[in-house]
């Protein structure tokens, strides 16, 4: 079955950096495209970025672009996210998500989900 | 504050028909097709209830339904149950990113 495993969350101090991990499994990884997903302690959800099934073509959102960085390596089945210059207010729990369809492009929905990992940003 | 609109909460006794409903605009919501919702339980991952405005995925029960009418989405719970109580976000596509909804906590009453 499919399954998602975000791995690298913690305490890191404010202008600090953390990767964070997300293993992947049950699944062709490589035909998929990959979403980081936010969630700040008793709010919303917030999408963080999306990277095709290559690797080729991302997107960030413009409250962490050129901060954040999405990544993956299809030859380890494994997606990653890059936090650069943390802010207190990046502190959440950070899922990765499967889109819903394999395709070169993105369907926007995502239909398997990790448990996320907490990042807490405090001095 | 959230780039698209849900209601703080919504609330109905079990058997009742429950809608909650999602405004954005033209650039989003309105646009395109790419219209999601997610039901989250506390504590746990979203699940996709809702894909391309009014897909049900497998496995979804077919109390759950989606529809669009301009730029406002809405997702209809039918005959509501206890299991039903949870939050529920909306999401839409817009120029190349992804915006999500407030939230809406359904109740159970």
């Amino acid at each position: 079955q499919v399954r998602l495993m975000e791995s690298g969350g913690g305490v890191v101090q404010p202008g600090r950096s953390l990767r964070l991990s997300c293993a992947a499994s049950g699944f062709t990884f490589r035909t998929y495209a990959m979403h980081w997903v936010r969630q700040s302690p008793g709010k919303g959800l917030q999408w963080v970025a999306v990277i095709s099934n290559d690797g080729t073509n991302k997107y960030h959102a413009d409250s962490v672009k050129g901060r954040f960085t999405i990544s993956r390596d299809n030859s380890k089945n494994t997606l990653y996210l890059q936090m650069n210059s943390l802010r207190a207010e990046d502190t959440a729990v950070y899922y990765c998500a499967k889109d819903l369809y394999s395709s070169d492009w993105y369907s926007w929905s995502s239909d398997y989900w990790g448990q996320g990992t907490l990042v807490t940003v405090s001095s | 504050q959230s780039a698209l609109t849900q209601p703080a909460s919504v609330s109905g006794s079990p058997g009742q028909s429950i809608t909650i409903s999602c405004t954005g605009t033209n650039s989003d919501v309105g646009g395109h097709h790419y219209v999601s919702w997610y039901q989250q339980h506390p504590g746990k991952a979203p699940k996709l209830m809702i894909y391309e405005v009014s897909n049900r995925p497998s496995g979804v029960p077919d109390r759950f339904s989606g529809s669009r009418s301009g730029n406002t989405a809405s997702l209809t719970i039918s005959g509501l149950q206890v299991e039903d109580e949870a939050n529920y976000y909306c999401s839409s596509y817009r120029s190349s990113n992804l915006v999500f909804g407030g939230g809406t906590k359904v109740t159970v009453l």
